[in-house]
């Protein structure tokens, strides 16, 4: 069990560029989460999957996000068109159903936005 | 509205002194309950959670939380903190149906 990994673990690029973040979590989770994390603030919910469904989204995210989990493992989170407002801590988290509650973060993808 | 609410933004406390870290909840069930820590470049650590049963719980470095019905609160304690402990602390919240909520979180500084 090696947890869950993020890549990259820092991004900056200029606004109006795409950028796409990867999560591999825990092998045998099926349940992966996105969360948004600015300074000062609690990660606030993007979006979730279980296996390669995508079940649930927040007003959070845009028409400028999404996100993929196409075989049911790791997944990607898609910026386009970015703006200095999506500069924050990108985290990810899986789970495992049958404890569904009990997450498992990644350490993050540190986006900013010039 | 469901939400989470951590009222202190920062606490100080001296190395070896009791903790305790508030966390209210509006909602109209009890909800899964957690505590997380996240140190200075560290992804987010479960310290402890609650979903029934008893109302006291243990978690790991030492914490503790009860979760009190009647005051919808889940507060944090630790009974004497090591200056490893100053991070930030974020109660969270899963109302259901994946209802996923975390609090604005606690800075706990440590002082020798």
């Amino acid at each position: 069990d090696t947890g869950v990994s993020q890549d990259p673990r820092h991004k900056i690029t200029k606004r109006g560029q795409n950028v796409t973040f990867r999560c591999d979590p825990i092998s045998e989770h099926n349940r992966l989460y996105w969360y948004r994390q600015t300074l000062g603030q609690g990660p606030e919910f993007l979006t979730y999957f279980q296996n390669e469904a995508q079940l649930e989204k927040s007003r959070l995210l845009s028409d400028r996000f999404s996100a993929e989990r196409p075989k049911g493992s790791f997944s990607t989170l898609e910026i386009q068109r970015t703006e200095q407002g999506d500069s924050a801590m990108y985290l990810c988290a899986s789970s495992y159903r049958g404890d569904i509650y009990e997450q498992y973060f990644g350490p993050g993808t540190r986006l900013t936005v010039t | 509205a469901q939400s989470v609410t951590q009222p202190d933004i920062h606490i100080t406390v001296s190395e070896g002194a009791s903790l305790e870290l508030r966390c209210n909840y509006s909602y109209g069930a009890t909800p899964y309950l957690f505590w997380y820590v996240q140190s200075p470049g560290q992804g987010l650590q479960l310290l402890l959670k609650y979903f029934s049963g008893d109302t006291l719980v243990q978690g790991i470095k030492g914490f503790e939380a009860e979760f009190k019905r009647s005051q919808s609160s889940f507060n944090l304690r630790k009974p004497s903190v090591h200056w490893s402990d100053a991070a930030e602390y974020f109660c969270f919240t899963n109302f259901g149906n994946e209802k996923l909520t975390f609090g604005t979180g606690t800075r706990l500084t440590i002082i020798p």
